[in-house]
């Protein structure tokens, strides 16, 4: 069974403050997705990363993508309340199907 | 239409009735996902359909559950005597296809007293 697994599960820091999610798996996925939540919404995609090594950048957020295909991490700097809300990390699972193994999340809480 | 859409957003039944929960997708959008969320936890998959097909049903927790595509648009989530532990937001996805990032719509918030 592939699963994924996120840390920390809960961040809350000061507007200004660097942070790093973290999204390991002993299992090897072909792709890894990032999606952020607010409140009452459904999930809204960030990023996909496909290539081992992988780093991409979106603004003030940075994605990468181990080398092993294994992990991910995501950094944000200078974080501002907006950047608030909950972090799910997915894996395409193995069947061609489009199908994603969603991490359990991280909720970040970005205080003024 | 311009995001996927679901329907009601918010529902509150009596355990043992059956609840309908319905999902517009992007139109052209060939897969469509279900997924369940649980309060503050990540994403549990329940079904997946390409086109009207279901090839994969290995989430669906009990056979209280079913869904259904027609006209490769329009899906519905049936839960049949719907239990407590059935309280949670359920969420759909629709994809151009399995190579492509979700668009989630916001969800139906379940909630069964």
């Amino acid at each position: 069974t592939q699963l994924l697994e996120q840390s920390p599960q809960f961040l809350s820091i000061q507007e200004g403050e660097n942070l790093t999610v973290y999204c390991n798996s002993s299992s090897v996925f072909s792709s890894l997705q990032w999606y952020r939540q607010e409140p009452g919404e459904g999930p809204v995609l960030l990023v996909t990363v496909v290539t081992g090594g992988e780093v991409k950048k979106l603004k003030r957020l940075t994605f990468q993508f181990g080398d092993a295909r294994k992990d991910s991490s995501l950094h944000i700097t200078a974080a501002q309340p907006g950047d608030t809300g909950l972090y799910l990390c997915a894996g395409d699972d193995s069947s061609n199907t489009g199908k994603l193994i969603f991490g359990q999340g991280t909720t970040l809480q970005v205080k003024p | 239409g311009a995001g996927v859409s679901q329907s009601p957003s918010n529902k509150v039944t009596e355990k043992g009735k059956d609840v309908e929960l319905r999902c517009d997708p992007i139109s052209g959008h060939t897969a469509l996902y279900w997924y369940r969320q649980r309060l503050g936890q990540g994403l549990e998959f329940l079904i997946y359909f390409q086109g009207n097909s279901a090839p994969d049903k290995s989430g669906l927790p009990s056979d209280r559950f079913s869904a259904e595509r027609t006209g490769e648009s329009v899906s519905t989530l049936t839960i049949q005597r719907t239990q407590q532990e059935d309280s949670a937001v359920y969420l759909c996805a629709s994809s151009l296809d399995s190579n492509y990032g979700y668009t989630f719509g916001s969800g139906t918030r379940l909630t069964v007293v």
